[in-house]
């Protein structure tokens, strides 16, 4: 599976748009982009997924780029119970096995 | 649906020591597997299963032991306790081959001293 590279932390103001990066620069075509969250020490969470077309669900939006090696997870309007880390992961379409990187860890402040 | 169940919540174990840590799933999931996450970083995969009777190594396998003779079931073995295992164990479970999301549990923290 290929490896992501996301910003360690981020800030974001409550109520504003929060715009986590992940870089993919070596997904293959049939790896699909995952994100998860994880809030406290609970089990991670699942936002959402997309292959190439950009995705929106009612948590947030995923924008992927046209060659596919960078991505993009909008919280459309972050409250302070977004303050998570968040993972972007890459996997194989058949298996299910999900390779976690260190995440960003967001922060939405007052 | 009660999702993915893992038991029990907080372990303390001795060097040495052997345990098994449970995990259940009542939504029928074909694809199970286990994590475990270090202070500071990310889950890593210690043995996953895609169906009944069948079972495979992750990145960190060494030290654990799993089982799957049921669907529901997936439970991983610590054969002889050490402090490096000292961790948050994560169970997950998804629907199959097809592109799934993932369910996982809400964690056994474990502590080998």
């Amino acid at each position: 599976d290929a490896k992501t590279t996301q910003p360690p932390s981020m800030d974001c103001a409550e109520g504003r748009a929060a715009n986590l990066p992940c870089n993919h620069s070596t997904i293959s075509g049939n790896e699909y982009v995952y994100w998860y969250r994880q809030i406290h020490s609970q089990g991670p969470q699942y936002i959402i997924h997309g292959l190439k077309n950009n995705e929106t669900n009612e948590m947030a939006s995923l924008i992927i780029t046209e060659d596919r090696k960078s991505s993009t997870l909008i919280l459309p309007h972050a409250t302070l119970r977004d303050t998570a880390v968040y993972y972007c992961i890459v996997r194989v379409r058949t298996g299910n096995q999900f390779y976690f990187g260190t995440g960003t860890s967001l922060t939405v402040i007052p | 649906n009660a999702g993915v169940t893992q038991t029990p919540k907080f372990q303390v174990l001795k060097t040495g020591q052997s345990m098994t840590l449970q995990c259940a799933q009542d939504m029928n999931h074909e694809y199970m597997s286990w994590y475990r996450q270090d202070p500071g970083m990310g889950l890593r995969l210690i043995h996953y299963s895609v169906g009944a009777g069948i079972t495979d190594q992750g990145e960190v396998p060494n030290g654990y032991n799993v089982s799957r003779s049921t669907t529901e079931d997936f439970p991983l073995r610590l054969l002889s306790a050490a402090p490096s295992q000292t961790s948050v164990y994560f169970c997950a479970s998804s629907l199959g081959t097809k592109n799934t999301e993932a369910f996982f549990g809400q964690g056994t923290r474990l502590t080998v001293v």
